[in-house]
Formats: C-alpha cells, structure tokens, sequence
C-alpha cells in the first residue's frame, strides 16, 4: 500500500511568493496533520484534520499559512507570503483518526525561501 | 500543557551494543499514550513503539523495550543488540486520551550513531 505522499520534495523559492506543499493521505484514513520541523523548535504541529474538519490550529503561526482539506483524501498547506523564517522541513501525516493510532508520516518537503 | 524532555542531544555506541535513551514528560492528566518515533537521515518519521499509560506492562517490539515509570513520568527506550540501521533521531512523543484530540507533543529528539 502507498504511505503518505507529499510534494514537492523540496521547494526552494524568493520571500514574497507563495508556496503551496501538497498531502495525498493513506486511503481508508480519516485524520491529517501538518507538522514543520526546524532546529530550533524541533517539530511542531501546525493543524490536524478529522473528517475533512479542523480540530486544532493553534500552532499555524499567523494568517500567512493555510490549509484546506478539499476532499477526504488530499491537503494542502500555503504560505501567502512566504518569509525566509518559514525555511522548515514541513511534514504531513495521518491516521484512521482514533486515540492510540499510530500516525504515518510522510517523506516531508524541504522548504527554502531566500 | 504538556511537555516531553530529552536530556540527550547525542549519543553513540558500538554495534551489537545496548543503549537507553531517556524521555520524561509532564503532565496533569492520568490517562494518556506514549511513542518512540525514528528519523533515519532519508527523514521519514517512523513510529517504533507505543505505551498506554494505564498498562503497567512495559512495550517490547523485537528489539526495542521501553521503561514506564508512571509516577517518575519517564519513559526511557531501549535498543538491544544495536545494529548500523538504528543510526538516526529518536524522538519521544505523548498524546492525550479522551478528548478526540489525537494532538502530538514531542520532544527534542536524541541523534543516535550507532559505531561499526
């Protein structure tokens, strides 16, 4: 079976522009989370999805970022504009959206703005 | 809130050796769930183990156990007979129960070299 598949891989672009990472989800799963990795904060959870349905945005940093779940299968993630600080490794995962399942991650896209 | 700390920044052992890697966590609430996640440098996150908190039993996968000392509110993962493939980032992570919110907390992570 296919696991979570993100694109782009990598996204290297100027401040200013918009970014947007992409996030297939595992069939048959009903929760997604985004998460953004950097070595100074480690990995945090930006916002997670049930159903298609926000549960928890507290960690979207300001109204730059974004993220929709168009269908039940498939997310993505904006930044509009985008900064040099948002540089990250942003993953997405998800999970069959009960307590003790295990999330499955993703590869991650490696964000660079200049 | 809850935190989860890791007091290692970096260790290394010697293949076939056995290390433990630390993680305590602070939190108000009685019931809840916690994971050992692998980052090997192709960077993919993947879970290794997991621990209810209302278990006394510790976890065991083949070679990785875990120590869960609920009232010490640690939960310490140990690799037997290490092999070159365990080299990555280790990151411990609680979860809340109850609530629906399937919410993560890590922690900071260790960077284990595993040393032919």
């Amino acid at each position: 079976d296919a696991g979570v598949i993100q694109s782009p891989r990598h996204e290297v672009t100027e401040m200013g522009q918009e970014v947007t990472l992409r996030c297939k989800l595992i069939s048959g799963h009903n929760s997604l989370f985004w998460y953004r990795q950097t070595m100074m904060r480690g990995l945090e959870l930006l916002i997670y999805f049930n159903n298609n349905v926000p549960i928890d945005d507290s960690g979207m940093p300001e109204d730059r970022f974004s993220a929709k779940m168009p269908n039940a299968s498939f997310s993505t993630l904006k930044i509009q504009p985008s900064e040099p600080r948002d540089s990250a490794v942003y993953f997405c995962a998800s999970s069959l959206g009960q307590a003790y399942q295990p999330q499955h991650f993703g590869d991650g896209t490696r964000l660079s703005i200049l | 809130a809850q935190t989860v700390t890791q007091s290692q920044p970096e260790m290394s052992v010697q293949e076939a050796e056995t290390v433990t890697l630390s993680c305590t966590y602070d939190t108000s609430e009685n019931n809840y769930y916690l994971f050992w996640y692998k980052q090997p440098p192709s960077r993919q996150m993947i879970l290794v183990i997991r621990q209810e908190a209302y278990k006394q039993q510790n976890a065991t996968e083949n070679r990785f156990s875990v120590n869960f000392q609920k009232a010490a509110k640690s939960f310490s993962l140990k690799i037997s007979d290490s092999q070159l493939g365990d080299t990555a980032m280790y990151f411990c992570a609680f979860m809340k129960h109850g609530d629906g919110n399937e919410k993560l907390t890590f922690g900071t992570g260790t960077r284990l070299t595993i040393i032919p």
